[in-house]
């Protein structure tokens, strides 16, 4: 069973128009994260949470926002999507007490 | 600016042969190095992780170097399958808290070809 579920799988979103995408992770990790990938680069964050109800800006944050309702659940909120914003975004979580990393398997966006 | 450089940006092998994959870094503090695994359209699994300032791993046919002086990775496949085929991507960790953050490579494409 994935310990970190992405959905969408995939999606179409029109310009300006408001996407979420949402992460489940059963591994009890109070660290989340939200990274994109765009072809030919390395994956860039852009925002994480340590713990419930609260999030922190990554190193690309603008046009984005996240969501940290509950450990398990984190959010990223695009909510006026751009040509841009179309890449491959993966969640992960990462146990406080070492360096793995769960990834998800990832949300497809394309906008349109 | 790039930290993490990959090279080659892509390889094609024939099954059964051997292939090395190159990593360079300027990442500062450089606590971890960690190879990952990406199948098309997959999530990223770890292969393992190189620690220390010299560090070697073995896991199956993988086989990691490290050497944090020259920052410097390098990740080995020997007797190459077709499962292989994947983008393999090199991430350098500049902390071992969850503070740190990873920076990563934009991956090396592996085809294998029967």
């Amino acid at each position: 069973e994935a310990a970190v579920t992405q959905s969408p799988r995939s999606k179409v979103a029109v310009t300006g128009g408001k996407v979420t995408l949402s992460c489940h992770q059963t591994n009890n990790h109070d660290y989340m994260y939200w990274y994109r990938q765009d072809t030919g680069h390395g994956l860039r964050l852009i925002h994480y949470s340590y713990v419930a109800d609260s999030t922190e800006k990554g190193d690309i944050p603008d046009g984005y926002k996240a969501s940290r309702p509950s450990q398990e659940n984190f959010s990223l909120i695009l909510e006026l999507a751009s040509l841009s914003q179309t890449a491959v975004y993966f969640c992960a979580s990462r146990d406080a007490a070492n360096s793995d990393y769960t990834f998800g398997s990832g949300t497809r966006l394309l906008v349109i | 600016k790039t930290q993490v450089e990959q090279s080659p940006q892509s390889l094609v092998v024939r099954q059964g042969e051997n292939c090395v994959l190159q990593c360079n870094y300027s990442v500062t503090p450089d606590n971890h190095l960690r190879w990952f695994k990406q199948d098309t359209g997959k999530g990223l699994v770890s292969l393992t992780v190189l620690v220390d300032q010299k560090d070697k791993t073995s896991n199956g046919r993988y086989s990691a170097t490290l050497d944090k002086d020259a920052k410097h990775s390098t990740l080995h496949i020997t007797a190459t399958l077709l499962d292989d085929t994947a983008t393999y991507i090199c991430v350098v960790g500049d902390r071992g808290s969850a503070l740190g953050r990873l920076h990563f490579g934009a991956g090396t494409q592996l085809i294998v070809i029967p």
